[in-house]
């Protein structure tokens, strides 16, 4: 099984949609949650940390939800700057760092 | 500019060639990690340093890979005898972990490598 798992998508959306992703993570003694950003063919960018209390930013809203192992990520008001690929990364044992594949979303006019 | 720096930026070499990455961590950070990265699939772990130390060595990696980062700061990654199943974005990241304080990763831009 892998550590983390997102739907790759891709998810299409028209512009000002809200859009919701969820990923699964295995490992319960995992500490730390973070959603990247990638665009194509650029390295991963840091969207947001997830906090046990969830946190927001802007449009962008992260949710953890540590009895059921996941962690989610909602957009509100889509912008066609979100296209791009959206990481769940958490980490395991020593912090290591573990990534999901992605999920790609594309904003469409 | 004080983010993570990765060279070359891109690399084609013939198969069975050497080849070396280079990334320079954000300073401060102890932690030093390098992943691959294929199209359509996430950072894959590779290994990861903490200061000079290996910590790890995914089990996927092949013996013609090795890292380093003899002094805690810099790191190389080597392949040897490239294979054309080594075409990939090869990405490094660091991060700064103390106690219960761990920092997020920050990528470097990569090293794409093309294996002809």
């Amino acid at each position: 099984r892998k550590e983390v798992e997102q739907d790759p998508g891709p998810f299409n959306v028209p512009e000002g949609a809200t859009v919701a992703f969820n990923c699964t993570y295995s490992n319960s003694a995992s500490q730390s949650f973070f959603w990247y950003r990638q665009d194509c063919r650029k390295e991963p960018k840091l969207l947001m940390s997830v906090y046990s209390s969830g946190n927001e930013d802007g449009r962008f809203t992260a949710q953890l939800n540590r009895a059921s192992q996941y962690i989610s990520l909602l957009i509100r008001d889509s912008k066609l700057s979100d296209s791009a690929t959206y990481l769940c990364v958490v980490t395991g044992n020593f912090n290591k760092f573990y990534f999901g594949s992605g999920t790609k979303l594309n904003v469409k006019p | 500019d004080t983010g993570v720096s990765q060279n070359p930026r891109h690399k084609i070499t013939k198969r069975g060639q050497n080849v070396t990455f280079r990334c320079d961590p954000i300073s401060e950070h102890n932690r030093l990690y390098w992943y691959r990265q294929t199209l359509g699939q996430g950072p894959e772990f590779l290994t990861y340093f903490q200061n000079e130390a290996q910590l790890e060595k995914s089990r996927l990696l092949s013996d013609r890979f090795s890292a380093e980062r003899p002094k805690g700061s810099f790191s190389t990654l080597e392949i040897q005898r490239t294979e054309q199943g080594d075409s990939a974005m090869y990405l490094c990241a660091s991060s700064l972990a103390l106690d219960r304080v761990h920092t997020e990763a920050f990528f470097g831009q990569g090293t794409r490598l093309t294996v002809v």
